[in-house]
């Protein structure tokens, strides 16, 4: 059964980079029949989609996070990235890592705090 | 871009039926739309895809038969029968958009459902 787990760091001060890994297990990453992504939830809030990456590596952001906001995969770890720069309070979530949306992580608290 | 929106909050008896909706902006009438589950504390789960003709593809994992979706206009509706405490959850629907390097997702902003 597939599964994806989030990690990285909890605490991630104002304008530096926030950095998640999401590990994905029970299949591949590789396949060319889905894509992954990130999405984010504000603490009371709805969803926000942050972008998306196919294992070949194509990318796609959401425009209002496009000018800070890098996704990339790692096959041969079955594994994807998202790393947002310049963050602010605004930034604070529980993110979470997805395939095609239709297998979700536990989701991961990032707090952007001094 | 598509627009989604949803009633912040409904409300329904144990036992009893409700029936969510999610209301696509104007001119996007042909577009599916994705139901996500997600109990307090907990990521969202995928319930089932829907558009005018009603479900598309399979349910997600788990989701029981009391849930069904149809699709009328720029409406996307899931309802759900005989409810149970474990349905109490808040309910976003998703859309996708655009292909190529124009594509995007988009959330409602979500309905609390409360089982009284």
């Amino acid at each position: 059964q597939l599964q994806l787990q989030e990690s990285g760091p909890g605490l991630v001060k104002p304008s530096e980079t926030l950095s998640l890994t999401c590990t994905v297990s029970g299949g591949s990453i590789s396949s060319s029949s889905y894509y992954w992504g990130w999405i984010r939830q504000p603490p009371g809030k709805g969803l926000e989609w942050i972008g998306s990456i196919y294992y070949s590596g194509s990318t796609y952001y959401n425009p209002s996070l496009k000018s800070r906001v890098t996704i990339s995969v790692d096959t041969s770890k079955n594994q994807f990235s998202l790393k947002l720069s310049s963050v602010t309070a605004a930034d604070t979530a529980v993110y979470y890592c997805a395939r095609s949306l239709d297998i979700w992580g536990q989701g991961t608290m990032v707090t952007v705090s001094s | 871009q598509p627009v989604l929106t949803q009633p912040p909050s409904a409300s329904a008896s144990l036992g009893a039926s409700v029936t969510l909706t999610c209301t696509l902006s104007s001119g996007y009438s042909n577009y599916k739309v994705d139901w996500y589950q997600q109990r307090p504390g907990k990521g969202p789960r995928f319930v089932m895809r829907v558009g005018t003709g009603g479900i598309v593809g399979s349910k997600g994992d788990g989701i029981p038969d009391r849930f069904s979706v149809l699709g009328s206009g720029l409406n996307r509706y899931l309802t759900i029968k005989n409810i149970q405490e474990e349905d109490e959850s808040d309910y976003h629907c998703g859309a996708d958009h655009g292909s190529g390097s124009n594509f995007l997702v988009v959330f409602g902003g979500g309905t609390k459902l409360t089982v009284l």
